[in-house]
Order: structure tokens, then sequence, then C-alpha cells
């Protein structure tokens, strides 16, 4: 099985940067992604990691470090359209493309 | 279509009644999913359908939920004699094939059990 961990929430200012960690236990790992989930929206893809390292892509970059079971999600240049929950999951190994999500981190942009 | 669609977009029922939620993935997607989001809860998988079969069922709560997929497309998720607790919003996900594709997920139906 998967148990993953997410702060629940975090406040940052617009333009800053902010990290949003995500740590994982799994019993066998294939995968970690990263969606953007605003209030009554359905949750829309941002990031993919499956080796270790960072993946950019625009503002948002995601790093993972299998051996440490942990990732997180960079968000430059904030806006106030950033605001949102971020959902950590991680897909399961044993086949499927079932992901187990984290409850997700509250992320409030502020002026 | 465009995108993963759902309806009804929100229901509510009386607790011991029986309600059907519809999914239509994105055309071309072979998998299927279904997943449960209660509040303050993260996503909760239910089931998932590869083409027309579900060789994952191990997230369903209980035989009061069941699922089918017809003709590798629609998907309708059944509650039998709902409870409160089933109160959530239920999400529907399509990919292009089983692994290592990314899931597109759907607005969701917003089930409320009174």
């Amino acid at each position: 099985g998967q148990n993953i961990d997410q702060p629940t929430e975090m406040t940052a200012t617009e333009g800053a940067i902010v990290q949003i960690n995500c740590t994982y236990q799994t019993s066998g790992f294939n995968g970690l992604f990263w969606y953007q989930q605003h209030a009554g929206e359905a949750p829309t893809f941002l990031s993919y990691n499956v080796l270790d390292g960072l993946e950019e892509k625009g503002r948002f970059s995601s790093f993972l470090s299998r051996s440490k079971g942990y990732s997180y999600l960079l968000l430059k240049e904030l806006q106030m359209k950033d605001s949102a929950s971020y959902l950590c999951a991680v897909r399961d190994k044993g086949g499927g493309n079932k992901l187990t999500f984290g409850t997700g981190t509250q992320l409030k942009v502020e002026l | 279509g465009a995108g993963v669609s759902q309806s009804p977009s929100n229901k509510v029922t009386e607790k011991g009644k029986d309600v059907e939620l519809r999914c239509d993935p994105i055309s071309g997607h072979t998998a299927l999913y279904w997943y449960r989001q209660s509040l303050g809860q993260g996503l909760e998988f239910l089931i998932y359908f590869q083409g027309n079969s579900a060789p994952d069922k191990s997230g369903l709560p209980s035989d009061r939920f069941s699922a089918e997929r017809t003709g590798g497309s629609v998907s309708t998720l059944t509650i039998q004699r709902t409870q409160q607790e089933d109160s959530a919003v239920y999400l529907c996900a399509s990919s292009p094939r089983q692994l290592q594709e990314t899931q597109y997920f759907g607005p969701g139906t917003r089930l409320l059990v009174l």
C-alpha cells in the first residue's frame, strides 16, 4: 500500500516562490504526480516524475528523490490564480495505473 | 469530446435510494478510473476499467457499489441503498492506455445523501 503526507495548508505572497513537500511510503513505486485543484473543479495535471531529479515546466518544477521517498513542487513568480489545492499522488507498481493521493495542500496566495 | 464529462453535476437523494452516476471519457481513451473525494479527504480510488473489463475493483467500499462500462466508452457507477456516508464528490478520469499515462479528470458529481 501507499502512505502519502503533505502539509495541509500554506500561505505565500504574490511574486514569491513556494515549495510544497510530499513524502511517501510505498510497497511499490511507479511514478509520482502533482495535480492542481481549484475549489469546485476537477484536478488538472501539473507534473510527473518517475526518475530522480528536477522536472521544470514554466513556472512550475517538480523534484523527486526515490531513495528518500520525497518530492516537492516548486512554484515561482506566484500569481493570485495559483491559490488552489495541490495534490501529490503516487502510482502503484502493481499495474493498473491506480493513483493514491495525499490529502492535498491548500495554497493561499496573498498580495 | 474535448474532455471527460460527468452527469449529473449535482445529485441530492434520500437515504436508502439508489443512484447512478455517469462518466463519458475522452474519445479514444481505453482506461477509465473512478475516485471519491470526501470533505477534507484525499481522492480515494474506487475502480478502474481497461476497455470494458475491471481488473481492479479493490477500492469499492462495499457491495452496494458497482460499476460497469460498455462499448469501451461510457461508464456508470451505481450506489444502491445510499447512506449518508456516501456523500462525496465522485470523480472520473481517463487515460489513453493503462501504463505510463497521465489521467485526465472530469468535473465530478457532487452527491448529497440526506
